[in-house]
């Protein structure tokens, strides 16, 4: 069966401070990997998927991810953090072939910015 | 052009009551999927349909369904409603298996059981 591990609830952050947030699936197939963003009491946003070749992807908002396939790790780095990006990051995993859906989520990653 | 629209934006229902969630696809999307978002926790896929079909079902009891009308919107039935049915509902649309494509997330249903 699929899951995906984010180990970290909680962190916090300056703002201006380098960010990673830690993504660990287990996938019996070919594995495509999102994160997505979301504001209290709102619906998800995309901020990067892969999906194959080069396994550093860019995405909206200054966001990138590195796919390690040896490690099964989906990481999600931004080098400057600002104040917005607070909110809940949920790292997913799919079918290659059904675009983006049945999706299986993690339990989330709530970023909180100091000021 | 509009994105996914959910209906209601908010509701309450008491223990054992039915409910009906609602969704409007992007248009041109013809796939509909939905998951539950408890809260603090990620979403949980519930179902996926294309062309009034069902063709993804995740672990959830009986007393979820779903249904697609000919214009790709889709409801979402919860029978016999649980204190623990009480979540965000995501609709999301797509078009079906494409490849390196991703689905399109609505606001959601806030559903409390009291």
């Amino acid at each position: 069966a699929q899951s995906v591990t984010q180990p970290d609830i909680h962190i916090t952050v300056s703002e201006g401070a380098s960010l990673e947030l830690r993504c660990n699936y287990s996938y019996g197939a070919t594995p495509y990997l999102f994160w997505y963003v979301q504001s209290p009491g709102q619906g998800l946003q995309l901020l990067l998927k892969y999906f194959s070749g080069d396994t550093l992807v860019q995405g909206i908002k200054g966001f990138e991810a590195e796919f390690k396939r040896s490690q099964s790790s989906f990481n999600l780095r931004k080098p400057s953090v600002h104040w917005s990006d607070a909110a809940e990051y949920f790292c997913a995993v799919g079918p290659f072939n059904n675009a983006g859906n049945m999706l299986t989520f993690g339990g989330g990653t709530r970023l909180m910015v100091k000021p | 052009d509009a994105g996914v629209t959910q209906s209601p934006t908010h509701l309450i229902k008491t223990r054992g009551q039915h409910v009906t969630l609602r969704c409007s696809p992007i248009s041109g999307h013809k796939s509909v999927s939905w998951y539950q978002q408890v809260l603090g926790q990620g979403p949980q896929f519930i179902f996926q349909y294309y062309e009034k079909e069902e063709r993804g079902r995740g672990n959830f009891p009986d007393r979820f369904s779903a249904r697609q009308f000919p214009n790709y919107s889709s409801e979402l039935n919860v029978n016999a409603l649980l204190l623990g049915d009480s979540a965000l509902y995501l609709c999301a649309s797509s078009i079906f298996r494409v490849m390196n494509t991703e689905a399109f997330f609505g606001q959601g249903t806030r559903l409390t059981v009291v």
